[in-house]
């Protein structure tokens, strides 16, 4: 079975600082791996999916991604913070028939002024 | 706009009672999922259908259950309900494939007092 962990439950940047949240998966079968954002009082929604055509994923909102199999590592990363991204991220996986994407626990990003 | 429906939106009612949650996925959908988000449990995965038929199981306890419809929309029903299943359930969907990611609704918040 899949599954991801996400370090780190809160993570604080200052605004146009570098926002780095990490997560780590586990998966005995070549995974899709995903990220979403959730801001208060809305539903979840996708930043952006890893799904083995490149390592290095670009999604919305100047977020990227990249894909390390010696790290089993999914990062999400963006070079300069802006207020609007305060918000929870959640690092999914999911296998080869989609039946079971599992989430992380999530890790709620705030951005100092 | 995921394109996901949910309703209500807001939900208060007694321990011990019963309600059912709505979802309507994406046209075209043909998978839902539904999750439940509490601070104390983050977002833990319930079950799964895909046109009409259960795919998986997650979290679910037995005092709850769902069903899909022919036209595709889905209920979850919670009985028997406890203080402790305070929180926002969440419906997405997606279609059927290896790498799809899932489209979230705005989530229906049950408060039990």
């Amino acid at each position: 079975a899949q599954s991801v962990t996400q370090l780190g439950s809160h993570v604080s940047v200052s605004e146009g600082a570098l926002v780095l949240l990490r997560c780590n998966y586990s998966s005995s079968v070549p995974p899709y791996l995903f990220w979403y954002v959730q801001y208060p009082n809305q539903g979840l929604q996708l930043l952006l999916k890893y799904t083995s055509a490149a390592t290095l994923v670009k999604g919305i909102n100047g977020f990227e991604a990249e894909f390390k199999k010696s790290e089993t590592s999914f990062h999400l990363t963006k070079p300069s913070a802006h207020m609007s991204d305060a918000a929870e991220y959640f690092c999914a996986v999911s296998g080869a028939s989609n039946n079971d994407m599992r989430f992380g626990a999530g890790t709620r990003l705030t951005v100092k002024p | 706009d995921s394109g996901v429906t949910q309703t209500p939106k807001h939900l208060i009612t007694a321990t011990g009672q019963r309600v059912t949650l709505r979802c309507s996925p994406r046209s075209g959908d043909l998978s839902v999922y539904w999750y439940q988000q509490s601070l104390d449990q983050g977002l833990q995965f319930l079950i799964q259908y895909y046109n009409g038929e259960e795919r998986a199981k997650g979290n679910i306890l037995e005092r709850f259950s769902a069903q899909q419809f022919p036209d595709l929309h889905s209920e979850l029903n919670l009985s028997s309900l406890e203080l402790g299943d305070s929180a926002l359930y969440f419906c997405a969907s997606s279609v059927m494939g290896q790498g799809s990611e899932a489209f979230f609704g705005q989530g229906t918040r049950l408060t039990v007092v």
